[in-house]
């Protein structure tokens, strides 16, 4: 059964402090996005990779966060330094980026928050 | 304004139809998407149409788009209470067959209730 794998799920961590969230796209997607999920501005897209090429991280915080594709199997989404406006859930999805199907594959999220 | 606009409530009794409604803003939209999120889970998509349909079916969704008024709308027909979830409305606006960042609404809470 595949499925985007997220890791953590949760993670609680103090103000200041480095957070990593990892993200195993489905084997054979392409196509990565990282968005984040809060109640004030719903569903945000940070940042999304096609064969793992940045394509768009115009919604990310360019001084804390970074998001990288070090190889075809595992994207990550690191703050650096985390803040307490950082808590969200934070979702990684992946696809093909061509095809009839055009569906994204979310995964189950990573709940951040910092305190 | 948004790109994308759904109300945020809807409450339907059990064995009912709900209709939740989605307008958007980009002329250019090619896909358009319906996702369901249960809590604590991520996004599932649900049903997508092509821009160039007016409705697609399946089992008992209904996906009616009218593209003049830039207007979506999902039904469920004989909604139950394992219905009851956050639904987003999302539109792609990647030419071709080409999946691209979606652009999502806040997402409409559906209550069945028994």
């Amino acid at each position: 059964d595949a499925r985007v794998t997220q890791t953590p799920r949760h993670k609680v961590t103090e103000m200041g402090q480095e957070v990593t969230m990892r993200c195993q796209p489905i084997l054979g997607h392409n196509t990565v996005f990282w968005y984040r999920q809060t109640m004030m501005q719903g569903l945000e897209l940070l940042a999304y990779f096609r064969n793992r090429a940045p394509l768009d991280d115009s919604g990310m915080p360019k001084d804390r966060f970074s998001a990288e594709m070090p190889d075809a199997t595992l994207a990550t989404l690191k703050i650096q330094p985390s803040e307490p406006r950082d808590s969200a859930v934070y979702f990684c999805a992946s696809g093909l980026g061509r095809g009839v199907n055009t569906e994204a594959f979310f995964g189950q999220g990573t709940r951040l928050t910092v305190v | 304004g948004e790109d994308v606009e759904q109300s945020l409530f809807l409450s339907v009794r059990e064995g009912d139809s709900s209709v939740i409604n989605c307008t958007y803003t980009d002329s250019s939209s090619t896909y358009l998407y319906w996702y369901k999120q249960e809590p604590g889970a991520g996004l599932q998509l649900l049903t997508y149409i092509f821009s160039n349909m007016d409705m697609k079916q399946d089992q008992r969704l209904t996906v009616l788009l009218n593209k003049k008024d830039k207007h979506l709308s999902l039904r469920i027909a004989d909604t139950q209470t394992g219905d009851s979830a956050i639904y987003f409305c999302a539109e792609s606006r990647e030419g071709g067959s080409t999946l691209g960042r979606l652009y999502f609404g806040r997402g409409t809470q559906l209550t069945v209730w028994p």
